[in-house]
């Protein structure tokens, strides 16, 4: 089946700095999605990209759609506390209602 | 903001018994889903929804699963007969069209 390996694993960094986080893909996908999960709630969309080479930002959020439609990154920059949880990369193929989710990038900041 | 919202956020059961798990979508959403989540593992696809039939769904979801919209505005999940491997968190989530998906806070199931 369709796997989705994101990385990193986790992050450990100091408040203020950039983040950048990635997804690659085993088949092509037509959408991809970027959620961030707290503990104990449900996946929040953060970015959503429908074609390939599109770039996105939502706030200090920008992620892009690659070009061979394998792969998404997600950048966060100047992070801040609250940006602390797991990220999830998620993908749809052509034809499909699934979205197949990645493993995960867990945020964490350093004091 | 518009939001999915799941009842109960916990439910604690028995192992054989069933349960049904409660979501309302988004009001003008078109297309539902069930996802679950076991503990410290990715989201994984259950089941999806649309035009009152299930359009697609994976191999979790065997002859125990079904799913339901009774109305206008539930949309539900049975498991009939509860294994301890069903214990997970839940998800329901809805789109307006086949693109983003926004998820509820879910329900945690623990199977005894």
């Amino acid at each position: 089946g369709q796997q989705l390996n994101q990385s990193p694993q986790s992050m450990f960094i100091q408040e203020g700095e950039d983040v950048s986080m990635n997804c690659t893909s085993s088949s092509i996908f037509n959408t991809w999605l970027w959620y961030k999960q707290d503990p104990g709630e449900g996946p929040v969309l953060l970015i959503a990209l429908y074609k390939a080479g599109e770039l996105t930002s939502n706030g200090r959020l920008t992620a892009q759609f690659g070009i061979t439609r394998k792969d998404s990154f997600l950048n966060i920059s100047a992070s801040i506390p609250s940006d602390v949880g797991i990220y999830f990369c998620a993908g749809r193929d052509f034809g499909n209602e699934k979205l197949t989710f990645g493993t995960g990038t867990r945020l964490t900041i350093i004091p | 903001e518009p939001e999915v919202t799941q009842t109960p956020s916990h439910q604690v059961t028995q192992m054989g018994q069933e349960v049904i798990l409660r979501c309302v979508p988004i009001s003008n959403h078109l297309y539902f889903y069930w996802y679950r989540q076991i503990l410290g593992q990715k989201v994984e696809f259950l089941v999806s929804f649309y035009n009152n039939e299930i359009s697609e769904k994976s191999e979790i979801f065997d002859d125990q699963f079904s799913v339901e919209r009774p109305d206008g505005s539930n949309f539900t999940l049975k498991i009939r007969s509860t294994k301890l491997e069903d214990s997970a968190m839940y998800f329901c989530a809805s789109s307006e069209w086949s693109g983003a998906l926004h998820f509820g806070n879910g329900t945690r199931l623990t199977v005894t």
